[in-house]
């Protein structure tokens, strides 16, 4: 059974750092690219940003939204990415779900995607 | 970015009814468009790839057809465990965008 498990979540002030990790099992994580996806309370899903797997180096790509803020990042040895959150807003308050992405070159689709984790930024 | 426009927003309907959603995408996107289910207070399941192409474990009775820019996913007959929000996404550019959602409920 695939499982992505999120963990980090929970209450940060502004301006300041947060780390998310997950973790996945039951799939061939090294061949997977794992992204994330957040859905602000109320609202829709917004794509955030995804991490290729290292047979496309390892590239990044991310969400105007979050760019120069968020890094993506994994470690494949132990099925973990990684998404740290800097300078962080009240905007950026959300529910993020960690996803695992299949795919080649262009064409990166989501095919699985964790139970999510509640991300609140207040002071 | 490309937007992803779906309609309707919502619709109510019945057990057993054929039920389609329409996503349209403001540039070309060949078949690189997902589709997603969501319930309330649960994470988003994956239910198309590729157009047309159904997740493992997903039920025939959904489906998916388009090309270029605009696409369509059919409830051949909507069973009671299919009452969610419904998005389409296009993973042809970055950033990948999804649609409004579209949230499907009982008549």
């Amino acid at each position: 059974e695939v499982q992505l498990v999120e963990s980090g979540g929970g209450l940060v002030q502004p301006g300041r750092s947060l780390r998310l990790s997950c973790t996945g099992s039951g799939f061939s994580f090294g061949d997977y690219g794992m992204g994330w996806v957040r859905q602000a309370p109320g609202k829709g899903l917004e794509w955030v940003g995804f991490i290729r797997n290292k047979a496309y180096g390892e590239k990044t790509s991310f969400a105007a939204s979050v760019k120069d803020r968020f890094i993506i990042s994994r470690d494949d040895s132990n099925t973990i990415a990684y998404l740290q959150m800097d300078s962080l807003k009240t905007e950026d308050t959300a529910v993020y779900f960690c996803t695992g992405d299949n795919g080649y070159g262009v064409g990166w689709r989501i095919d699985y995607w964790g139970q999510g984790i509640l991300v609140t930024v207040s002071s | 970015d490309i937007q992803m426009t779906q309609s309707p927003s919502s619709l109510s309907a019945s057990v057993g009814d054929r039920v389609t959603i329409t996503c349209r995408a403001s540039q070309g996107i060949n078949n690189y468009l997902a589709w997603f289910q969501q319930k309330p207070g649960k994470a988003p399941k994956s239910l198309i790839h590729s157009v047309s192409s159904l997740q493992s474990g997903v039920p025939t009775r959904f489906s998916g057809s388009g090309y270029g820019t605009d696409f369509t996913l059919t409830i051949s007959s909507l069973q009671p465990e299919d009452f969610a929000t419904y998005y389409c996404q296009q993973y042809h550019t970055y950033p990948r965008t999804f649609g409004q959602g579209t949230k499907v409920d009982i008549k």
